[in-house]
Formats: C-alpha cells, structure tokens, sequence
C-alpha cells in the first residue's frame, strides 16, 4: 500500500487479557519500529528491525511485550496480560533503509493502536 | 531521565506572523534531528531534518537551527498558517532509533 497500516485502529482489553498490534509497513521497508506515545506525551521507543532481525528491543517495558517479524514484513506487537499502564498509543514506522529515514523523507509513521485496558 | 525536553506544551500564534518551536536535548552524541507534525488520530509526519554537522536546514516556509554548543534546536515557521495547527515533535537520533520530546501544540489563528 501507499502508506504504513496498523490495524485495529482501536482496542479495548481487559485487563489480564492478551492482545495483537499488526503492522502493515511500506513494502520493500527494510527498517521498522514500534513506539508507544501515552496521553500527552511524545513517542517512546520499544524495538527496532531490520528486516526480519531485531536489533534492538530495549525499550520493551516488561517481557510481557513481545515483538516479531517473521518475513521481513508485516511485523505483530504482542502484549500479555494486558495492565492499565499499558493504556496508549502504539505507532509502527519503517524507513526504505536505517540511513534513508533521516533525511528527506524521514520515517513514515501509521496512524496507531489506541489500547485502552479497562 | 528525559533526553529531548519540549518545555512549552503550548503556543499560539497570529496567522501570517512567525512561529517558533524550541528544543533541548542532553547527549552530545546525537547525530540527527527531526521535526514532525501530528493532526489528532494520525501519526506524526515528517517535517525536516537536520545533521549535527550543520545550523541550519530551510525547506519553503519551515527553517531549523541548532545550536551544538547549546544543545538546542528551533523550528522556525514562516508565514505561519491556519493549517500549521497542530503538535510539533521534535526528536534525536541516538544509538540508531529516535527518542522525541513530549511534543508542542501550535495554535495559528486567522
């Protein structure tokens, strides 16, 4: 597609429940993050790919978060056990290339999950 | 420990006169920065860069400064336009992923 899809657009989980956040990136996007933005905030880093490798998954707040992109494409945010902390915004962004998302183009962002937890 | 500080969460301003966004950062090592915009319920689009190497970067009407020694960047708007209305994001790249601010809402009013 033109542009990166997240999908569901919305969530509401109970807490203790698990949930799925799919990321459609631009096709042929060899880089691709997730960050997480709360209420009135700006976006926090959870993890990063570069193709199907992750190469960085510090931001993760808790090994209920799990994150996998099997063939370099789509790629599915896994959270367990749903907590209201986990209330937010999850944005995926990928880039053509690690180098290419800094300068004209940046990083193209999707539209986000909002997960409410109740 | 916040990174990248955004102090003012507000500013408004008459449509047609400058608008001026402002950020700090912390570590030196940065090599990046970014501004970008956010309409409610989208994601942030990418406004301009610029590389640690430079003071400057202008793209039509938005221009961008960084003082190094300073540890400061500014996002200038100029004229600025109803439809600038929005949150403005600035954000770092260190150790290969972007860490951003907590984000200034600008208000341009006719």
């Amino acid at each position: 597609g033109a542009g990166v899809s997240q999908s569901p657009r919305y969530k509401v989980a109970k807490r203790g429940q698990d949930v799925a956040l799919r990321c459609d990136p631009i096709s042929g996007h060899v880089s691709l993050f997730w960050y997480q933005q709360a209420l009135g905030q700006g976006p926090e880093f959870l993890t990063y790919f570069q193709n199907e490798a992750q190469l960085d998954k510090s931001g993760l707040p808790s090994d209920r978060f799990f994150a996998e992109r099997p063939e370099g494409s789509v790629s599915t945010l896994k959270i367990q056990r749903t907590q209201q902390e986990d209330s937010a915004v999850y944005l995926c962004a990928s880039s053509l290339s690690p180098g290419q998302g800094l300068t004209n183009y940046g990083y193209t962002f999707g539209s986000g999950t909002r997960l409410t937890v109740v | 420990d916040q990174q990248v500080k955004q102090n003012s969460p507000s500013l408004s301003v008459q449509e047609g006169r400058i608008s001026i966004l402002n950020c700090d950062y912390t570590n030196s090592m940065f090599d990046y920065f970014l501004w970008y915009k956010k309409y409610p319920a989208e994601g942030p689009t990418f406004l301009i860069s610029i590389s640690s190497i430079k003071d400057k970067n202008e793209d039509g009407r938005f221009t961008v400064f960084l003082n190094k020694s300073a540890k400061h960047l500014s996002l200038h708007i100029v004229p600025s336009q109803p439809g600038d209305s929005a949150v403005y994001f600035c954000a770092a790249r260190g150790g290969g992923k972007l860490i951003f601010g907590q984000g200034t809402e600008l208000s341009v009013k006719p």
